[in-house]
């Protein structure tokens, strides 16, 4: 079945640095994915929209220069938290469809476990 | 009012009962609803999708949608402990890009 790999599953920063995650369709080409974030106790909210090829469009709210997404290929796309703080702390989750596949649904990502510290 | 609700929970029920989770909506332009399961600190896992009214089954699991009442549940036959997880409703936005809007989730207690 389609594959989606994030990496890392798990990453501690200090407050201030930046950190870059990464997520792959691994046996599948995908247009657009998605980046979500979970709260503890709480459901995944998608922060934005990433089109390979073309500026990422942010859900309200999200801040665009916190959040940097690049779709720079059909297999990759990459969150970078920028400026991190511990308010940053959560679970984030991409996913992608199979965009050769019509009705498919999204495909998601092991997530990534961000702690700030 | 929130796209898609959902009851916290938690449910608890008995290992071999029927459990019942419940999702509505509010755009009645949605078109494909996802249920999905979620491990504590693991990513969803997709379980069932539906896109006409009525329902559908698979294995132990049987999605059921009304988009008259923009309602759409999923009912899971002789649960077993090993369901116990929160369960996810998503609705897909209408338009393009295919964008998943989710519930809160449901917290599902099989106990034995």
């Amino acid at each position: 079945g389609a594959v989606v790999s994030q990496h890392p599953s798990r990453v501690i920063c200090k407050s201030g640095t930046s950190v870059k995650i990464e997520c792959r369709s691994l046996d599948f080409q995908a247009t657009t994915m998605f980046w979500y974030r979970q709260f503890p106790k709480q459901s995944l909210m998608l922060m934005a929209t990433s089109n390979e090829g073309s500026k990422a469009t942010y859900e309200q709210g999200v801040e665009k220069d916190k959040f940097l997404i690049n779709h720079a290929s059909l297999t990759l796309s990459t969150l970078t938290v920028t400026s991190a703080h511990p308010e940053d702390s959560s679970f984030y989750i991409c996913s992608a469809k199979d965009r050769g596949a019509r009705n498919s649904p999204l495909h998601f990502g092991n997530g990534t476990r961000l702690t700030v510290t | 009012q929130k796209e898609v609700e959902q009851n916290s929970g938690p449910l608890s029920v008995p290992e071999g009962a029927i459990a019942s989770l419940n999702c509505t909506y509010s755009d009645r332009g949605s078109q494909s609803f996802f249920w999905y399961r979620q491990y504590s600190g693991k990513s969803p896992e997709l379980i069932m999708f539906i896109y006409s009214n009525g329902d559908k089954e698979d294995g132990r699991f049987t999605a059921q949608l009304n988009k008259a009442s923009q309602y759409v549940s999923l009912l899971i036959r002789d649960s077993q402990p090993s369901d116990s997880a929160t369960y996810l409703c998503a609705v897909k936005r209408p338009g393009g890009y295919n964008k998943l809007i989710f519930g809160a989730g449901t917290r599902l207690a099989v106990h034995p």
